[in-house]
């Protein structure tokens, strides 16, 4: 029974193609992320969504577009991909506020390799 | 600027021992610290926290200290097991602002 799900789990594209990949939480958290984790093994937080608004936008480029339909899904949307996008993208999600806690539960992953 | 760092790459422990993990950081204003554990083709795994008003926090094998002056936390595993062999990270946050800082990781490597 998966907590946090991730679609598709790799993902080989050209550059310039624009690709989607999805994220759903069955843990009834009200908030959702995304993390990059990239070739240095950094994983870094890009955006996080509270309830379906966006709370943090970490300077990432405007050609990532996070969507969120509902509090438990939460879909990242590249347009023109780069070379420099290849890294293991991490959807998470957490019951915020979370009181003394601030565990995220995190997903698969999802391999994105441009070329 | 990397307020979160793991100086060691790599450990290699023999099993029944203990095995510690370090982290440092920069950011006085970090006031929660937690471990994940992650394995290979899986996302990170939540493995213990530690609150800054306090200095230690245990769970089963695994203990947490937090040394506030040096800005230091340390993971300890006791005894290690070889299902231990895994990339250990450590990630801090302020209170309230939604967002975790991640160290670079451990591979710790627990060998028979």
């Amino acid at each position: 029974d998966t907590a946090v799900s991730q679609t598709p789990k790799y993902l080989v594209t050209q550059m310039g193609n624009d690709k989607s990949i999805k994220c759903e939480q069955n843990l009834g958290h009200d908030t959702m992320y995304w993390y990059k984790q990239d070739s240095k093994k950094f994983l870094k937080i890009m955006f996080s969504y509270n309830n379906k608004e966006l709370i943090i936008n970490e300077t990432v480029p405007n050609r990532f577009s996070p969507k969120s339909p509902d509090k438990a899904h939460l879909n990242l949307h590249i347009n023109s991909l780069e070379l420099g996008d290849s890294a293991v993208y991490f959807c998470a999600s957490s019951q915020q506020p979370a009181g003394s806690s601030y565990e995220q539960y995190f997903g698969p992953g999802t391999r994105l390799t441009v070329t | 600027d990397q307020q979160v760092k793991q100086n060691s790459p790599s450990l290699s422990v023999q099993e029944g021992r203990i095995s510690i993990l370090n982290c440092d950081y920069t950011n006085s204003m970090f006031d929660y610290f937690l471990w994940y554990k992650k394995y290979p083709a899986e996302g990170p795994t939540f493995l213990i926290s530690i609150s800054s008003i306090k200095d230690k926090n245990e769970d089963g094998r695994f203990t947490v200290f937090l040394n506030k002056s040096a800005k230091h936390l340390s993971l300890h595993i006791v005894p290690s097991q070889p299902g231990d062999s895994a990339v250990y990270f450590c990630a801090a946050s302020i209170r309230n602002t939604d967002k975790l800082i991640f160290g670079t990781g451990t591979r710790l490597q627990v060998f028979p």
